[in-house]
């Protein structure tokens, strides 16, 4: 049932730098996708999301985009700060990809 | 407003055992899902209600099932559990339709 795929399982980027991750969509039906993020021994929190009629989505520093013919998201965060250091996940109609770990490097 | 609140935090069962989790979402939320959660694998998703209804279903086997009450708690159980059962078990609830969740701590379950 992998409707959501997150391919890369970690990403490491320096303080100050740009963070992008990426998500893949199988099911053309998707029309709202939504980003998480979790810690450690806490359950995940929402971060940002994006409906299907926009192609951009921004909220401070993190931007979401939307490319409905290539089935692809992806969010970027800038400036990458370590607090933003965590598990992300992108989900669409209750379904998750298997997260991107942060870490984000002073 | 209290958030999502999942009981036990964690729970240790044998082989064969059944288990019973318990989520009580956000007052005023109809809409409760579950997900397992197992290195590797992100959220895998198992099923959400609305409403005392199950609504959406995931691929699990039917050794996992659910069920929603009046007030919209809702309970998830494990029948003959198997090793591979272990995981973290977490609830998330929301108003329904396309909104954002709110996720519970999750339930750590370990079957020896």
């Amino acid at each position: 049932d992998q409707q959501v795929k997150q391919n890369s399982p970690s990403l490491s980027v320096q303080e100050g730098r740009i963070s992008i991750l990426n998500c893949d969509y199988t099911n053309s039906m998707f029309d709202y996708f939504l980003w998480y993020k979790k810690y450690p021994a806490e359950g995940p929190t929402f971060l940002i999301s994006i409906s299907s009629i926009k192609d951009k989505n921004e909220d401070g520093r993190f931007t979401v985009f939307l490319n409905k013919s290539a089935k692809h998201l992806s969010l970027h965060i800038v400036p990458s700060q370590p607090g933003d250091s965590a598990v992300y996940f992108c989900a669409a109609s209750m379904r998750f990809g298997a997260g991107t770990r942060l870490t984000v490097k002073p | 407003k209290a958030g999502v609140t999942q009981t036990p935090r964690y729970l240790i069962k044998t082989r064969g055992q059944q288990v019973t989790l318990s989520c009580s979402p956000i007052s005023g939320h109809r809409s409760v899902s579950w997900y397992q959660q197992t290195p590797g694998q992100g959220l895998q998703f198992l099923f959400e209600y609305f409403s005392e209804t199950q609504r959406n279903k995931g691929n699990f086997p039917g050794r996992f099932s659910g069920r929603q009450f009046s007030n919209s708690r809702s309970e998830m159980n494990v029948s003959t559990l198997e090793l591979g059962d272990s995981a973290l078990y977490l609830c998330a609830s929301s108003r329904g339709g396309e909104t954002e969740a709110f996720f519970g701590q999750g339930t750590r379950l370990t079957v020896v």
